[in-house]
């Protein structure tokens, strides 16, 4: 059974930019959600997806955006690129609500 | 708001000791608690509690939760190099069906041959 798959695993991109991340979860998961880490944060909820809807968001800012397809892929999506956007973003799937999530490789963003 | 506090934040042993891992929390409205290794990218789930004073074990390592004191602990025995990672044990709460987890700043094991 595939596990989430994550792309691209890397990206680099320069400031003003935007960017585009895909997940697709676990085959028959149908949460996705999305996580950013740094060093100095660590992991910081973005916002979860359940059957194409969002259901909560974590503290960003409007830049910040994502969605689902109905075959419950995800995208996140990041506008006018900040240095400080540069970080590992992650995203977990699940198969319904509270059971246990887990997480793809990671895309690897540096903002330059 | 939510709050996952981890301690110690970092931690040296030799292998062969046997260590504990403490995570407190504060939540609104508890739904469950996980455990998660991570060692370069992505954490890799360990356990996922929901109900106090069931212990959880897979091999050395081994997780129970207090519901009341609001706390859980992961064990780790007999420790090996391949056990140094970040460990991490992210939060389940607030309402409305949101699965989004809550996570504090981890505990880095480093494990001494």
């Amino acid at each position: 059974k595939a596990g989430v798959t994550q792309t691209p695993r890397y990206l680099i991109k320069t400031r003003g930019q935007q960017v585009t991340l895909s997940c697709s979860p676990i085959s028959g998961h149908r949460s996705v959600s999305w996580y950013q880490q740094t060093p100095g944060q660590g992991l910081q909820f973005l916002f979860e997806y359940f059957s194409e809807t969002q259901r909560n968001k974590g503290n960003f800012p409007g830049r910040f955006s994502g969605r689902q397809f109905s075959n419950s892929r995800s995208e996140m999506n990041v506008s006018t690129l900040e240095l400080g956007d540069s970080a590992l973003y992650l995203c977990a799937s699940s198969s319904a609500q509270n059971t246990e999530a887990f997480f793809g490789q990671g895309t690897r963003l540096t903002v330059v | 708001e939510d709050k996952v506090v981890q301690s110690p934040l970092s931690l040296v042993v030799h292998e062969g000791d046997t260590v504990t891992l403490n995570c407190s929390y504060e939540v609104t409205n508890f739904r469950s608690l996980l455990w998660y290794k991570q060692e370069k990218k992505a954490p890799t789930f360990l356990f996922m509690l929901t109900s106090s004073g069931i212990e959880k074990k897979s091999g050395r390592l081994s997780s129970i939760l207090d519901k009341k004191e609001l706390f859980s602990i992961l064990n780790i025995t007999a420790t090996q190099t391949g056990d140094s990672a970040v460990y991490l044990c992210p939060l389940r709460g607030s309402g409305g069906g949101a699965d989004g987890l809550t996570f504090g700043k981890g505990t880095h094991l480093i494990i001494q041959p």
